[in-house]
């Protein structure tokens, strides 16, 4: 079946120290991806997505992602975390192949400690 | 432009009673879709409608329905509520018809949500 990994469900990291958090999917073909992020009490926002071509995408709020097909990840990065990204992350999958339902992963929680 | 406005934010229903919650998409969006996220689960797709048309639909039951009117604007129905139906329900807009269909234009823009505890 489709799925989505995130393995982490918890992270926390300090302020001004360097992110990564990690996506695997498991599709045949090439999917579309994205990002979206989830501050208290709101809805979700793209941060990025890779569609096709260069597999480092660059998002909004400093964020990246790099799109490793032979490991089937996502893994999502930033250099240097502000108090702000302080939030729940999602990754998400199309598989164009498929449906085009758009399968949301578990997402991971990032705690900033000052 | 206003985003994704979603009625009501907050709701108590009681099992076994039913609700109904609404969309507003963004000025221009054709494509409305709904999610359920909750703790356990996560965000999962619920369904999604294009011009008055359900386009897709996720696994769930069928007290879980929902419709499009001529303006873009969508409802969600949940009858016979049961306590697990408790979650945040998440609506979204976007261009195309779907993500794959629509590329870019594909992109979903969120509402806020709509939390609903079964009591």
């Amino acid at each position: 079946a489709q799925s989505v990994t995130q393995p982490d469900i918890h992270i926390t990291v300090s302020e001004g120290a360097s992110l990564e958090l990690r996506c695997n999917y498991s599709y045949g073909a090439t999917p579309y991806l994205f990002w979206y992020v989830q501050s208290p009490g709101q809805g979700l926002q793209l941060l990025l997505k890779y569609f096709s071509g260069d597999t480092l995408v660059q998002g909004i709020k400093g964020f990246e992602a790099e799109f490793k097909r032979s490991q089937s990840s996502f893994n999502l990065r930033k250099p240097s975390v502000h108090w702000s990204d302080a939030a729940e992350y999602f990754c998400a999958v199309v598989d164009l192949n498929r449906d085009d339902k758009i399968i949301f992963g578990k997402g991971t929680r990032l705690h900033i400690l000052p | 432009k206003a985003g994704v406005t979603q009625t009501p934010r907050y709701l108590i229903k009681t099992r076994g009673q039913q609700v109904t919650l609404s969309c507003s998409p963004i000025s221009g969006h054709r494509s409305v879709s709904w999610y359920q996220q909750t703790p356990g689960q996560g965000l999962q797709f619920l369904f999604e409608y294009f011009s008055e048309t359900q386009r897709n639909k996720g696994n769930f039951p069928g007290r879980f329905s929902g419709r499009q009117f001529s303006n873009s604007r969508s409802e969600m129905n949940v009858s016979t509520l049961e306590l697990g139906d408790s979650a945040l329900y998440l609506c979204a807009s976007s261009l195309a018809p779907t993500v794959a269909a629509g590329g870019n234009t594909g992109e979903l823009f969120f509402g806020e949500g709509s939390r609903l505890t079964v009591l």
